[in-house]
């Protein structure tokens, strides 16, 4: 049962312009909400994330946005660079469960 | 500081064998979890360990086991390969909070033929 969706495979979007990708989960009882980002042949590595306290969390070019009704979040890169180019997982987490439900991934491309 | 260092890199297997894959994680860190990857999918949890206890369990078939030492090092053992069992395995570990930021590992790519 796949708790965190990411119904975007992929993205397309031009350097210097706005990417905004989009992840929509079915468990009220996430607290915590976390993007990762990953290239080929490497493990994930932590971008930004947001508690189900807030519902917007800025971290230099990176900004997710939290809509607890709507069981959704979304993740605003501005501007977009050629090296943004990867492939980007949300993912959500309960308060005593110690794991991450991840979405299946979008992959960014970002043209010169 | 080092990072989460997973080994072997690459592994192949056949149907039937039985496989062990280590990981030691960033010093300090308690927690190990680990996960599995396969093409089109996103990360599934296996398990998780803190202070050599496994605090949660992913939906995977009792093949799949692990452990943790006393030094937080991990391993994770899958016996009885099948081709499906063919993934990338990363590990990841952390202090231990609920909801924290992991940091994972560049994984184990297992092929079983």
């Amino acid at each position: 049962d796949q708790q965190v969706k990411q119904n975007s495979p992929s993205l397309s979007v031009q350097e210097g312009r706005i990417s905004i990708l989009n992840c929509d989960y079915t468990n009220s009882m996430f607290d915590y909400f976390l993007w990762y980002k990953k290239y080929p042949a490497e493990g994930p590595t932590f971008l930004i994330s947001i508690s189900s306290i807030k519902d917007k969390n800025e971290d230099g070019r990176f900004t997710v946005f939290l809509n607890k009704s709507a069981k959704h979040l979304s993740l605003h890169i501005v501007p977009s660079q050629p090296g943004d180019s990867a492939v980007y997982f949300c993912a959500a987490s309960g308060n005593n469960d110690y794991k991450l439900s991840f979405g299946a991934g979008t992959t960014v491309t970002v043209r010169a | 500081k080092a990072g989460v260092t997973q080994t072997p890199r690459y592994l192949i297997k056949t149907r039937g064998q039985q496989v062990t894959l280590s990981c030691s994680p960033i010093s300090g860190h308690r927690s190990v979890s680990w996960y599995q990857q396969t093409p089109g999918q996103g990360l599934q949890f296996l398990f998780e360990y803190f202070s050599e206890t496994q605090r949660n369990k992913g939906n995977f078939p009792g093949r799949f086991s692990g452990r943790q030492f006393s030094n937080s090092r991990s391993e994770m053992n899958v016996s009885t390969l099948e081709l499906g069992d063919s993934a990338l395995y990363l590990c990841a570990s952390s202090l231990g909070a609920a909801g924290e930021k992991l940091f994972f590992g560049s994984g184990t790519q297992l092929s079983v033929l």
